[in-house]
């Protein structure tokens, strides 16, 4: 049970943003959200976590709900290089990462 | 380089044939954990170890079996395999708390 939701697929024209959501509605208050990527071939990659706050680093930005129960990961120019299986987790952070079915982002030159 | 790493990258073998993938992090990880990756159903976690000598049952424990004896070290293997157990196998270590994973490049297995 990957206690989220995310959509199947999503399409992006390359360089311009790209919004992914993620639901968790049943997030409970310890809960993390953890974001991770996995490019074809390769195994899955950190992106970015959070727990109330909005967060960012290089690779993207992480827009948390004020009730926790959804979110949002924002790469701000797609690249053809960001095309990729993208996961959202939630999860304590003692606990092993469930991961789900993530959304496959397609990016169009 | 902080890595984790996987032998065999690549594996046929036949059906009861008794393997053993290794898994090695040289990061000084407590967590470890193996998952399996089969089209249309994403990752499965099938064992983890939060430290050494202790292992816990992810979702798909079925058919495996896992050691942690060393901190760095966390071998799956596969008693009896069968055809079903064809998967792409994907290691990876972390230290305790909301941290990031490092996975290895995964190992792909055909059992005939």
């Amino acid at each position: 049970d990957a206690k989220t939701t995310q959509p199947n697929s999503m399409e992006s024209n390359e360089e311009e943003p790209v919004h992914l959501p993620c639901n968790h509605s049943t997030i409970s208050g310890t809960d993390y959200i953890h974001w991770y990527r996995q490019l074809p071939s390769q195994g899955p990659e950190y992106v970015i976590h959070g727990l109330t706050s909005n967060v960012n680093n290089r690779m993207a930005s992480l827009a948390i709900a004020e009730d926790r129960k959804s979110s949002t990961l924002i790469l701000h120019r797609a690249t053809l290089r960001d095309a990729a299986v993208y996961y959202c987790i939630r999860g304590p952070g003692n606990t092993p990462l469930v991961f789900g079915k993530g959304t496959r982002l397609s990016v169009i030159a | 380089e902080a890595q984790v790493t996987q032998n065999p990258r690549y594996l046929i073998t036949v059906t009861g044939k008794k393997l053993t993938v290794t898994c090695s992090q040289n990061m000084n990880h407590e967590y470890m954990s193996w998952y399996r990756q089969d089209p249309g159903l994403g990752l499965r976690q099938i064992y983890y170890s939060m430290n050494v000598e202790v292992t816990d049952k992810g979702d798909v424990p079925e058919g495996y079996k896992v050691s942690r004896k060393e901190k760095r070290n966390f071998p799956l293997i596969l008693e009896s395999p069968s055809p079903n157990q064809t998967s792409l196998y994907f290691c990876a270590s972390r230290p305790p708390g909301p941290r990031e994973q490092y996975f290895g490049p995964g190992t792909r297995l055909t059992v005939t």
